[in-house]
């Protein structure tokens, strides 16, 4: 049962260009949202998050959408570089389990950005 | 540099064995998690500790444990190594809810 899903293994861009990332989500429970950028032999470093009660995160050229209703997000890097090419992870969780915020993680995508 | 500290990098041994993957978690973070990747399983979550109590548990196989020290550092000690446990295993820390979570570089382990 994958509760984040991203649909897209691959994702080519070219520089100076908007890179669009998504992520759906099935459990209704998740209020917390993060994304995590990761390079190879390297472990993943947390690039932004978005708590349920907002529906937009910005942060310089990172920005964080939520649909809820949808149960959607979707990370928007502008404009992409060359050095955003890795893998992304989509991850969500739960603060309504009183101390437990274990991340459930999507299945990842690799972004390309092309000079 | 996420402030996370694992060690070893990389652990090669045979099935059968018994191992210890060790985390130091930023200063100040409480909370440790540990993590699994495997190659068909992606990021998988396996325990989180708080200020040295278990606090979640995922599918994490009754071959291994976990525990948290007085200092913070955790330890996941994996026994009885099939070749089905060769992964990545991550730790990462945090400051507490709704706050994210930094992640180590991981340790690499290969059963041969």
């Amino acid at each position: 049962d994958q509760q984040v899903k991203q649909n897209s293994p691959s994702l080519s861009v070219q520089e100076g260009r908007i890179s669009i990332l998504n992520c759906d989500y099935t459990n209704s429970m998740f209020d917390y949202f993060l994304w995590y950028k990761k390079y190879p032999a390297e472990g993943p470093t947390f690039l932004i998050s978005i708590s349920s009660i907002k529906d937009k995160n910005e942060d310089g050229r990172f920005t964080v959408f939520l649909n809820k209703s949808a149960k959607h997000l979707s990370l928007h890097i502008v404009p992409s570089q060359p050095g955003d090419s890795a893998v992304y992870f989509c991850a969500a969780s739960s603060t309504l389990i009183q101390g437990a915020q274990k991340l459930v993680f999507g299945q990842g995508t690799r972004l390309t950005i092309n000079p | 540099d996420s402030g996370v500290t694992q060690t070893p990098k990389h652990l090669i041994t045979a099935t059968g064995q018994r191992v210890t993957l060790r985390c130091s978690p930023r200063s100040g973070d409480l909370s440790v998690y540990w993590y699994q990747q495997s190659l068909d399983q992606g990021l998988q979550f396996l325990i989180q500790y708080y200020n040295g109590e278990e606090r979640a548990k995922g599918n994490i196989l009754e071959r291994f444990s976990a525990q948290q020290f007085p200092d913070l550092h955790s330890e996941l000690n994996l026994s009885s190594l099939e070749l089905g446990d060769s992964a990545l295993y991550f730790c990462a820390s945090s400051v507490g809810r709704n706050q994210p979570q930094h992640f180590g570089d991981g340790t690499r382990l290969s059963i041969l």
